[in-house]
């Protein structure tokens, strides 16, 4: 069976400090993968999605960018967070054009 | 622009009643739905889909339905348990090679013992 994992749970930043937020997936291979960020009281929002290794496309214009190194790999990053980046952030994976995506559980970002 | 309307936030019915939980879309490209349930600090879990060329969908208390000119669907709970608090989203996508999901903004369904 899949198995996703995401770190970590929670992680306190002050603001203008990078950020790297790790996901792997196990259990299959090329997997579309995803990043998603909910903000306090909003639905989820699609930060990234990749296809394949080192294809990354944007939904959003924003202070993160996303990269794929492996076909298991999903790695969310900032050079300099903001205080706007606090949020839930989930990574989440599919098989290739099939539903449903299924989510890892997600960290805390809190920006001070 | 919402293209994905979860507009009640919260909704309580008593145990063992059924619980509605609907959900509205503006984009006729959406082929296909889906029904999330979250729990506090942890990642959504998928319940139930249906594809627009059904109208309905059964997985045992759980049922969907989808009506394509109203772009409207609903998600049926029966009976509901405390267990079935949580959050719940809606979430639609059209066919596309990454099938990206577009979701409400959840509704908070509380079951009374």
């Amino acid at each position: 069976s899949q198995t996703i994992h995401q770190w970590p749970a929670t992680l306190v930043q002050p603001v203008g400090s990078p950020l790297s937020l790790e996901c792997t997936v196990e259990g299959t291979s090329n997997p579309n993968l995803y990043w998603y960020r909910q903000a306090a009281g909003r639905g989820l929002q699609l930060l990234f999605y990749s296809v394949g290794i080192g294809q990354i496309s944007s939904e959003v214009p924003q202070n993160l960018s996303a990269s794929r190194p492996q076909d298991r790999q999903f790695i969310l990053s900032s050079k300099k967070l903001l205080l706007s980046d606090s949020g839930f952030y989930l990574c989440a994976w599919s098989f290739q054009g099939f539903q449903p995506q299924h989510f890892g559980d997600g960290t805390r970002l809190s920006i001070l | 622009d919402q293209q994905v309307k979860q507009n009640s936030p919260s909704l309580s019915v008593q145990e063992g009643r059924i619980s509605i939980l609907n959900c509205d879309y503006t984009n006729s490209m959406f082929d296909y739905f889906l029904w999330y349930k979250k729990y506090p600090a942890e990642g959504p879990t998928f319940l139930i889909s249906i594809s627009s060329i059904k109208d309905k969908n059964e997985d045992g208390r759980f049922t969907v339905f989808l009506n394509k000119s109203a772009k409207h669907l609903s998600l049926h709970i029966v009976p509901s348990q405390p267990g079935d608090s949580a959050v719940y989203f809606c979430a639609a996508s059209s066919s596309g090679s990454a099938r990206q999901l577009t979701f409400g903004s959840g509704t908070q369904l509380t079951v009374l013992p």
